[in-house]
């Protein structure tokens, strides 16, 4: 079983909110990524990370950023949010071999 | 244009029975192809990876073949139980880059009734 975890779960937010979306892994991974999935719709990848201090945005467009202080963290932060990022996002992990390891992910709905 | 395209959408069968679901990609280069299984509300959990070489590969039930010549994949899912119910994700990594860029199917959602 996969040793990474998204908080919060659930969020419920009003227009204009910041938002910070936490993902841990225990597993010592250097690469870490956020993916940004919609309903019956594919995963988008929007941010990754090769290892501390590096951060790169993916094919998807997003408002969000994040950073990478530490090799166990990869926080999501949104600062003004919209109607339209309402969605789940996604934080994976991978080892060296490319398997990627997901977090349970977290659910935004921004009114 | 790489791409990952996966059928059924949906399927619902009855516990006990076998299924099949298909993917078909256009992606090259060509490096590994992935299944993963998403329960509702939940983050996708690996069922099997295939490289090139590789053209059948078992993880209990199921059951993932890999033609590379046409590029097709499908998973066979023996016996079914309700807990199968989930959408069954298809992804293939490219390498093309470090990063191994991975294209995702938009999956099947597979329904078990009892």
């Amino acid at each position: 079983e996969a040793d990474i975890y998204q908080t919060p779960r659930y969020l419920v937010i009003g227009t204009g909110k910041k938002i910070t979306l936490e993902c841990s892994q225990t597993m010592g991974h250097d690469k870490m990524y956020w993916y940004q999935q919609d309903p019956g719709m594919e995963l988008h990848l929007i941010h990754y990370s090769y290892g501390v201090n590096s951060t790169e945005k993916g094919d998807l467009s997003s408002e969000s950023t994040v950073s990478r202080i530490r090799t166990e963290h990869f926080p999501l932060t949104l600062e003004s949010a919209r109607p339209s990022h309402t969605s789940q996002y996604l934080c994976a992990s991978s080892e060296s071999t490319g398997e990627l390891f997901f977090g349970e992910g977290s659910r935004l709905t921004v009114l | 244009k790489n791409q990952v395209e996966q059928s059924p959408q949906s399927l619902i069968i009855l516990e006990g029975k076998n299924c099949t679901l298909q993917c078909n990609y256009t992606v090259s280069p060509f490096s590994n192809l992935r299944w993963y299984k998403q329960d509702t509300g939940r983050g996708p959990v690996s069922l099997t990876i295939m490289t090139f070489s590789e053209n059948t590969k078992s993880n209990g039930r199921y059951t993932a073949t890999l033609d590379a010549d046409t590029k097709q994949s499908s998973l066979h899912i023996t016996a079914s139980q309700l807990s199968d119910s989930a959408s069954y994700i298809c992804v293939v990594s490219d390498r093309g880059s470090t990063l191994g860029r991975l294209y995702f199917g938009r999956g099947t959602q597979l329904t078990v009734w009892p």
